[in-house]
């Protein structure tokens, strides 16, 4: 365990279902991070999050919805998705976001992913 | 247009080589180079590189930067089917001076096979 827990590890759902995936932090961080990982692709930052605060979102479909309600929790919130969805979704945390911030604030600390497939 | 280029994507080695991944990046303010290693989980922090010529070593592996070629390696010695991975490349820097906070950008990554 890496200190970052995420729950479901596997979810298989419909285009119609409502879904939600659970990251928790046990690491004291305050910025909080959704990516996505598909075969062949770079991780793709979703969201982020800086003490409770949206900070980014990276032009992400309104069909994901996240939610930080403290510092060590962060929710993703899954709604009428889609088949090209499917995918690896990362959650992870790190010390802080801004850039006053020493050398080493930024290295992420990741999860172990929920693997999302959408059919 | 990708700013950090992995290579090779792929790679497939037997025990005992020595294996060396390449990073490439182009951006702006540039502020340091992270590796990562995932394997069938969370990918796990390996190296933080902020300035040139200067190694980071551990254990068999070690990583150099090279900031007027806007590079980085990653070597491997004596490789084991533990190092079985696939290995990221990501890029700190700040898209706006100033602006406040440094974005992260990631490679493709290098998938490394390690067999008997």
């Amino acid at each position: 365990e890496t200190g970052v827990t995420q729950t479901p590890r596997h979810l298989v759902m419909g285009m119609t279902n409502k879904k939600s995936l659970k990251c928790e932090q046990h690491l004291g961080h305050n910025a909080m991070y959704w990516y996505k990982q598909s075969a062949k692709k770079p991780l793709e930052l979703m969201f982020v999050y800086n003490f409770k605060e949206q900070t980014e979102n990276n032009s992400v479909p309104s069909r994901f919805s996240p939610e930080c309600p403290n510092s060590s929790h962060l929710f993703l919130h899954l709604h009428t998705l889609q088949p090209e969805d499917s995918a690896l979704y990362l959650c992870a945390s790190s010390q802080d976001r801004r850039t006053v911030i020493s050398l080493g604030a930024n290295v992420l600390t990741f999860g172990a992913g929920s693997r999302l497939t959408v059919l | 247009e990708d700013k950090v280029v992995q290579s090779p994507l792929s790679l497939v080695v037997h025990e005992g080589d020595t294996v060396t991944l390449n990073c490439s990046y182009e951006v702006t303010n540039f502020r340091s180079l992270l590796w990562y290693k995932q394997e069938k989980k969370a990918p796990t922090f390996l190296f933080m590189l902020t300035s040139s010529g200067i190694e980071k070593k551990s254990g068999r592996l070690s990583s150099i930067l090279d900031k007027k070629e806007l590079s980085s390696i990653l070597n491997i010695t004596a490789t084991q089917t533990g190092d079985s991975a696939i290995y990221l490349c990501a890029v700190e820097w700040e898209a706006d001076s100033g602006a406040g906070s440094y974005q992260l950008t990631f490679g493709k990554g290098t998938k490394l096979s390690v067999i008997p």
